[in-house]
């Protein structure tokens, strides 16, 4: 198993740029999770799904958009980039909400 | 104040000490889970547990519900133990999807 793979791992958006951060899981797992980490601070989340159709806003929501037509994927978009918006991004899933795998994250700067 | 609160913020230590990290937490929980973030960020699930304690290899990690606090310690320090510690906390009361709260974690380095 690949487990929990994103994409890309690394990006430079300029102010205003719009991107897809892509996240697949191989573990059919039906919870999947989107988390910012900014220095110093602890993991926020951004967006999570119960399973495929379904989703809902985390803590931080704003300037972020997700979907999730398959359980496999759960893509995170970012329209109208921001500076606050560069951070670490880490795409989750899980069987049960409380143990989940965590993927590499991308690092994403917005100048 | 931080729903999950970790103590030391950093901590250096000489290859072979004995080291503990400590999360306190103020609501209630169903399970607690300590990550490993090492340099170059990936994370990974060290422990997850509700009560007591649990072992593997050198890494110990207990709670205790009463007090509202989890350790983890390192037996026999070595450098590629050198990583940030994460202890998240899922909370009891209403605590579905959403309910996994983090705390800032502990950026450990033991040097040779």
């Amino acid at each position: 198993n690949a487990g929990v793979t994103q994409t890309p791992k690394f990006r430079i958006l300029k102010i205003g740029q719009s991107m897809t951060l892509q996240c697949t899981q191989d573990m059919n797992h039906n919870y999947m999770y989107w988390y910012r980490q900014d220095p110093g601070m602890g993991l926020k989340l951004i967006y999570y799904s119960v399973g495929a159709g379904i989703t809902d806003k985390g803590e931080v929501p704003n300037g972020y958009n997700v979907s999730r037509s398959t359980t496999e994927d759960f893509p995170l978009r970012l329209e109208l980039a921001a500076p606050s918006q560069t951070s670490v991004y880490f795409c989750a899933s899980s069987y049960t909400p409380v143990e989940q795998y965590f993927g590499p994250g991308t690092r994403l700067t917005v100048t | 104040k931080n729903e999950v609160e970790q103590s030391p913020q950093n901590l250096t230590a000489q290859e072979g000490e004995f080291i503990t990290i400590n999360c306190s937490y103020s609501v209630g929980i169903s399970a607690l889970h300590w990550l490993q973030q090492h340099p170059g960020g990936g994370i990974v699930s060290l422990f997850m547990l509700s009560s007591g304690k649990k072992k593997h290899g050198r890494l110990i990690a207990t709670i205790n519900i009463q007090e509202k606090h989890s350790s983890l310690h390192i037996t026999a320090s070595h450098p590629r133990d050198s990583a940030v510690y994460i202890c998240a906390a899922h909370r009891y009361s209403g605590g579905g999807a959403d309910g996994l709260t983090f705390g800032k974690g502990t950026h450990l380095i033991i040097q040779p």
